[in-house]
Order: structure tokens, then sequence, then C-alpha cells
């Protein structure tokens, strides 16, 4: 089974910060990883599919990039509706996995 | 507008079946580029997939190993949604649990709105 490795588990950044997520897989998926984020009480939202696509509707300061083992998730400049848990899954093949998630925290 | 509305109790006795079910409206339970997930997550094992069914000329399933024994997942072709029944539950299954679409590249682009089940007697 394909495991995934995210860092850092928690963050702290400022209103137009540049931050960046990684995640690890335990094997390569070639460009099979995915990104969503997570606020509390409310349903999981796909940002990024296929390492570096923005899906439809997510605001073009998201971006992905990676391949093979190493991938990461940039957002080019923080608002305040950002501060979220991210967390990457990989899709090459079931079972599915998800990263342990990183809690992105007003600073 | 495409939607998962998910329905079930959030209690079950423990040693009984905790049952979901995810309706789906704007899209088909059977359409061939489509798989529909079943993930909980509990802040002791976070997010966790436990399984899918898909449809391709035939209909599929995939399950995760942890609860391979106690999992089932169902289409409903009439009601146009599938359903998650997962047998002997313990309080370790206590969890959110939400239903999700697969579309192209595996990624996950419609979820349900989760339901906290409590595995409590």
């Amino acid at each position: 089974d394909i495991q995934v490795t995210q860092s850092p588990s928690s963050l702290s950044a400022s209103v137009g910060d540049r931050v960046t997520i990684t995640c690890r897989a335990s094997q390569s998926i070639a460009s099979h990883l995915n990104w969503y984020q997570h606020k509390p009480g409310r349903a999981p939202k796909l940002l990024i599919y296929a390492a570096s696509n923005l899906q439809s509707g997510v605001p073009s300061r998201f971006s992905g990039s990676g391949s093979g083992t190493d991938f990461t998730l940039t957002i080019s400049s923080l608002q305040p509706e950002d501060f979220a848990t991210y967390f990457c899954q990989p899709s090459y093949i079931t079972p599915y996995a998800f990263g342990q998630g990183t809690k992105l925290e007003i600073k | 507008q495409v939607q998962l509305q998910q329905s079930g109790p959030g209690l079950v006795k423990p040693s009984q079946t905790l049952s979901l079910t995810c309706a789906i409206s704007g899209d088909s339970v059977s359409r061939n580029n489509a798989a529909w997930n079943w993930i909980r997550q509990s802040p002791s094992r976070g997010l966790e997939w436990l399984g899918r069914t898909y449809y391709r000329s035939k209909w599929f399933n995939d399950y995760a190993v942890s609860v391979k024994t106690r999992i089932t997942i169902n289409p409903d072709t009439s009601k146009n949604q599938f359903s998650l029944q997962l047998n002997s539950v313990t309080p370790e299954d206590t969890a959110v649990y939400y239903c999700s679409r697969e579309g192209v590249a595996g990624k996950l682009d419609l979820w349900g709105q989760g339901t906290l089940v409590t595995v409590s007697s």
C-alpha cells in the first residue's frame, strides 16, 4: 500500500504570506496526487488534482507541483479564508491514503 | 447542481451495524467514469478511506483491508444512491463519515455534508 507523509503538521502564518506544504509518497505515484482544504464542520474541498491542476473555482493563489514521490502545495498570498487544514491524497491506486494534515493557523 | 446528501443515525450501539446512505442529485451512480466512496475522519486515525463502488459494464467494489471483513458498499440504481454498512462496530468506529464522488484522475471532487456517528451503549 502507498503511504504518505505530510509536513509540517501545523504552520503559523500571516495574511499575505507565502506558504508551502509538502507531501512525500512511499513509492513513485507519477502525478497522481490531490490536495484538499478542510474547515471544521464542513466537507473537504478539492483544490488541486493530478499534482498541478487547479480545480474549477479554486483561486489561482493555490498551486501544486511535483511528481514521483515529492509534492508541494503553495499558497502564494494567504487570505483570511485560507486558514484551515490541508491534506494530500495519492490517487494512483486503492487503498487510498491521506496525509496526516497540515493545520494552517493565523500568526 | 450536483449534490450528495447523507442520511442515517448518529448513534449506534456496540456490536450493531452502522448504516448510512448517500443520495446523489445531478449525477448518476451508474456513470461509467465515476466511483462512489466512503471516507471517515476521527481524531485518532485522521482521514481513512473505507471503500468504493463503481460501474464499468458491471459493478465493482474496493475495500480497505482494515474493515474488509465488516463492510459493504452497495449502489441502488432505482434511487440513485449508494450505501455503507459496517458490521460489528466498536467505539473505535466513532467518526465523521463522508460520502464522496471520485472523478477523473482519482480526484474526490464532491463530498457529502458528513455524518457524525458515535458508537456507544
